[in-house]
Protein backbone atom coordinates (compact mmCIF):
# COMPACT_ATOMS: atom_id res chain seq x y z
CA UNK A 1 0.00 0.00 0.00
CA UNK A 2 0.96 3.74 -0.45
CA UNK A 3 2.67 5.18 2.95
CA UNK A 4 4.75 7.74 4.33
CA UNK A 5 7.72 6.07 6.17
CA UNK A 6 11.22 7.46 7.86
CA UNK A 7 14.21 5.87 7.25
CA UNK A 8 16.06 6.68 10.90
CA UNK A 9 13.98 5.91 14.09
CA UNK A 10 16.63 8.29 16.17
CA UNK A 11 19.37 10.82 15.38
CA UNK A 12 21.28 11.93 18.57
CA UNK A 13 23.37 14.76 17.27
CA UNK A 14 25.80 17.55 19.36
CA UNK A 15 24.50 21.24 20.63
CA UNK A 16 24.95 23.84 17.41
CA UNK A 17 25.39 20.92 14.83
CA UNK A 18 22.91 20.61 12.05
CA UNK A 19 20.57 18.40 11.80
CA UNK A 20 18.64 16.00 8.83
CA UNK A 21 15.99 14.53 9.18
CA UNK A 22 14.60 12.08 6.37
CA UNK A 23 11.50 10.75 4.98
CA UNK A 24 10.51 8.39 2.12
CA UNK A 25 7.03 8.67 0.13
CA UNK A 26 5.37 6.46 -1.65
CA UNK A 27 2.60 8.04 -2.86
CA UNK A 28 2.94 10.42 -6.32
CA UNK A 29 -0.43 12.02 -5.88
CA UNK A 30 1.03 14.03 -2.83
CA UNK A 31 1.07 17.79 -3.21
CA UNK A 32 1.84 18.56 -0.24
CA UNK A 33 4.45 17.65 2.13
CA UNK A 34 4.22 18.74 6.28
CA UNK A 35 6.83 18.41 8.92
CA UNK A 36 5.34 18.41 12.56
CA UNK A 37 7.38 18.38 15.90
CA UNK A 38 5.72 16.53 18.67
CA UNK A 39 7.67 17.43 22.51
CA UNK A 40 7.28 15.54 24.96
CA UNK A 41 3.65 15.02 26.34
CA UNK A 42 2.62 17.29 23.96
CA UNK A 43 0.70 17.43 20.64
CA UNK A 44 1.94 17.78 17.43
CA UNK A 45 3.02 21.09 16.26
CA UNK A 46 3.28 22.49 12.52
CA UNK A 47 7.18 23.14 11.37
CA UNK A 48 7.05 23.80 7.81
CA UNK A 49 4.92 22.26 4.39
CA UNK A 50 6.25 22.61 0.80
CA UNK A 51 4.06 21.55 -1.92
CA UNK A 52 4.38 19.67 -4.66
CA UNK A 53 5.60 21.72 -7.51
CA UNK A 54 8.50 23.36 -5.18
CA UNK A 55 12.09 21.43 -4.04
CA UNK A 56 13.16 23.70 -1.70
CA UNK A 57 11.40 25.95 1.12
CA UNK A 58 13.11 27.76 4.06
CA UNK A 59 12.24 28.70 7.17
CA UNK A 60 13.55 30.23 10.23
CA UNK A 61 16.67 28.06 11.06
CA UNK A 62 14.53 24.82 8.89
CA UNK A 63 15.27 24.00 5.43
CA UNK A 64 12.48 21.50 3.58
CA UNK A 65 13.94 19.93 0.43
CA UNK A 66 11.47 17.49 -1.55
CA UNK A 67 13.27 15.11 -4.26
CA UNK A 68 10.03 13.96 -5.92
CA UNK A 69 12.50 11.72 -8.45
CA UNK A 70 13.29 9.31 -5.63
CA UNK A 71 9.95 9.92 -3.29
CA UNK A 72 12.40 12.18 -0.83
CA UNK A 73 12.13 14.62 1.68
CA UNK A 74 13.91 16.09 4.19
CA UNK A 75 14.42 18.39 7.17
CA UNK A 76 17.44 20.60 7.52
CA UNK A 77 17.20 22.29 11.22
CA UNK A 78 20.49 24.50 11.55
CA UNK A 79 22.68 24.88 14.73
CA UNK A 80 20.31 22.46 16.72
CA UNK A 81 19.51 23.31 19.99
CA UNK A 82 18.44 21.29 23.20
CA UNK A 83 15.01 22.35 22.78
CA UNK A 84 14.52 21.00 19.13
CA UNK A 85 14.91 17.48 20.99
CA UNK A 86 11.71 15.90 20.25
CA UNK A 87 9.98 13.69 17.40
CA UNK A 88 9.56 14.82 14.14
CA UNK A 89 7.30 13.64 11.72
CA UNK A 90 6.83 14.09 8.38
CA UNK A 91 3.17 13.94 6.82
CA UNK A 92 1.69 14.66 3.16
CA UNK A 93 -2.03 15.82 1.79
CA UNK A 94 -2.40 13.49 -1.49
CA UNK A 95 -4.66 15.12 -3.93
CA UNK A 96 -8.18 15.44 -3.28
CA UNK A 97 -8.05 15.30 0.50
CA UNK A 98 -7.18 18.09 2.81
CA UNK A 99 -6.27 15.30 6.07
CA UNK A 100 -2.48 14.71 6.42
CA UNK A 101 -1.10 11.57 6.85
CA UNK A 102 1.42 10.84 9.08
CA UNK A 103 4.56 8.82 8.93
CA UNK A 104 6.03 6.95 11.74
CA UNK A 105 8.37 9.77 13.37
CA UNK A 106 11.96 10.09 14.27
CA UNK A 107 13.51 11.22 17.85
CA UNK A 108 15.94 13.74 17.22
CA UNK A 109 17.90 13.84 20.63
CA UNK A 110 20.67 16.75 21.09
CA UNK A 111 23.20 16.68 23.46
CA UNK A 112 24.89 19.97 25.29
CA UNK B 1 -2.20 32.80 22.45
CA UNK B 2 -5.42 30.17 21.49
CA UNK B 3 -4.98 26.95 21.81
CA UNK B 4 -6.87 23.46 21.81
CA UNK B 5 -7.77 22.43 25.14
CA UNK B 6 -8.29 18.30 25.53
CA UNK B 7 -10.18 17.26 29.09
CA UNK B 8 -9.65 14.65 30.77
CA UNK B 9 -5.45 14.23 29.96
CA UNK B 10 -5.77 10.30 31.09
CA UNK B 11 -8.70 8.13 31.60
CA UNK B 12 -8.45 4.90 32.72
CA UNK B 13 -11.02 2.35 32.13
CA UNK B 14 -12.38 -1.37 32.11
CA UNK B 15 -13.00 -2.99 28.81
CA UNK B 16 -16.56 -2.81 27.38
CA UNK B 17 -16.99 0.93 29.04
CA UNK B 18 -18.27 3.57 27.24
CA UNK B 19 -15.77 6.38 27.33
CA UNK B 20 -16.14 10.87 26.10
CA UNK B 21 -13.38 12.16 25.56
CA UNK B 22 -13.42 16.14 24.86
CA UNK B 23 -12.29 18.61 23.29
CA UNK B 24 -12.52 22.66 23.03
CA UNK B 25 -11.06 23.76 19.35
CA UNK B 26 -9.78 27.38 18.96
CA UNK B 27 -12.64 29.92 18.69
CA UNK B 28 -12.94 31.11 14.84
CA UNK B 29 -11.66 27.48 13.44
CA UNK B 30 -14.20 25.64 11.69
CA UNK B 31 -12.70 22.33 10.91
CA UNK B 32 -12.24 19.85 13.31
CA UNK B 33 -10.53 16.49 13.90
CA UNK B 34 -9.74 13.38 16.04
CA UNK B 35 -6.10 11.95 15.55
CA UNK B 36 -4.15 8.51 17.80
CA UNK B 37 -1.32 7.88 18.66
CA UNK B 38 -0.48 4.25 19.85
CA UNK B 39 2.48 4.20 22.09
CA UNK B 40 5.88 4.37 20.02
CA UNK B 41 3.36 4.99 16.68
CA UNK B 42 2.46 7.05 14.24
CA UNK B 43 -0.42 9.51 14.71
CA UNK B 44 -3.29 8.24 13.06
CA UNK B 45 -6.79 9.99 11.11
CA UNK B 46 -9.84 9.13 12.87
CA UNK B 47 -12.46 11.80 11.54
CA UNK B 48 -12.76 14.94 10.45
CA UNK B 49 -15.75 17.33 11.40
CA UNK B 50 -17.63 20.45 9.57
CA UNK B 51 -20.56 22.38 9.27
CA UNK B 52 -21.55 19.44 11.98
CA UNK B 53 -21.27 16.71 9.64
CA UNK B 54 -18.35 14.15 9.70
CA UNK B 55 -16.35 14.89 6.10
CA UNK B 56 -13.90 12.07 6.48
CA UNK B 57 -13.32 9.39 8.43
CA UNK B 58 -10.49 6.83 8.24
CA UNK B 59 -11.09 2.77 8.47
CA UNK B 60 -10.12 2.63 11.99
CA UNK B 61 -13.09 4.59 12.98
CA UNK B 62 -15.81 2.35 13.16
CA UNK B 63 -19.41 1.90 14.52
CA UNK B 64 -17.87 2.12 17.89
CA UNK B 65 -16.97 5.70 17.24
CA UNK B 66 -18.83 8.91 17.40
CA UNK B 67 -18.01 12.44 17.89
CA UNK B 68 -20.40 15.69 18.14
CA UNK B 69 -20.88 18.93 18.62
CA UNK B 70 -23.46 19.54 21.66
CA UNK B 71 -22.75 23.10 21.70
CA UNK B 72 -20.71 26.13 20.04
CA UNK B 73 -17.65 25.10 21.87
CA UNK B 74 -17.04 21.45 22.74
CA UNK B 75 -16.20 18.95 20.28
CA UNK B 76 -16.47 14.74 21.74
CA UNK B 77 -15.36 11.75 20.27
CA UNK B 78 -17.05 8.97 21.69
CA UNK B 79 -16.24 5.13 22.05
CA UNK B 80 -19.37 3.11 22.75
CA UNK B 81 -17.29 -0.02 24.04
CA UNK B 82 -13.63 0.35 24.72
CA UNK B 83 -11.58 -2.64 23.98
CA UNK B 84 -8.07 -2.78 24.99
CA UNK B 85 -6.72 -2.23 21.39
CA UNK B 86 -8.14 1.19 21.90
CA UNK B 87 -5.48 2.52 24.38
CA UNK B 88 -4.03 5.18 22.67
CA UNK B 89 -3.21 8.92 23.18
CA UNK B 90 -6.08 10.88 21.53
CA UNK B 91 -5.40 14.10 19.88
CA UNK B 92 -7.98 16.91 18.71
CA UNK B 93 -6.86 19.23 15.91
CA UNK B 94 -8.87 21.94 14.53
CA UNK B 95 -7.89 24.32 11.65
CA UNK B 96 -9.53 27.40 9.91
CA UNK B 97 -10.09 26.17 6.95
CA UNK B 98 -9.59 23.46 4.10
CA UNK B 99 -6.87 25.12 2.96
CA UNK B 100 -4.84 25.63 5.80
CA UNK B 101 -5.62 21.49 6.77
CA UNK B 102 -3.95 20.82 3.31
CA UNK B 103 -1.00 22.52 3.77
CA UNK B 104 -0.80 20.94 7.69
CA UNK B 105 -1.95 24.00 9.46
CA UNK B 106 -3.47 21.81 11.94
CA UNK B 107 -3.39 23.24 15.76
CA UNK B 108 -3.35 20.42 17.77
CA UNK B 109 -4.43 19.81 21.41
CA UNK B 110 -2.07 17.69 24.06
CA UNK B 111 -3.97 15.19 23.95
CA UNK B 112 -6.09 12.27 26.05
CA UNK B 113 -3.86 9.04 27.26
CA UNK B 114 -6.98 6.46 27.05
CA UNK B 115 -6.09 3.13 29.08
CA UNK B 116 -8.30 0.08 29.01
CA UNK B 117 -7.61 -2.39 31.39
Amino acid sequence: GESVGLHLPTLSVQEGDNSIINCAYSNSASDYFIWYKQESGKGPQFIIDIRSNMDKRQGQRVTVLLNKTVKHLSLQIAATQPGDSAVYFCAESAGGSYIPTFGRGTSLIVHP
Amino acid sequence: EPEVTQTPSHQVTQMGQEVILRCVPISNHLYFYWYRQILGQKVEFLVSFYNNEISEKSEIFDDQFSVERPDGSNFTLKIRSTKLEDSAMYFCASSEDMVAAKTGELFFGEGSRLTVL
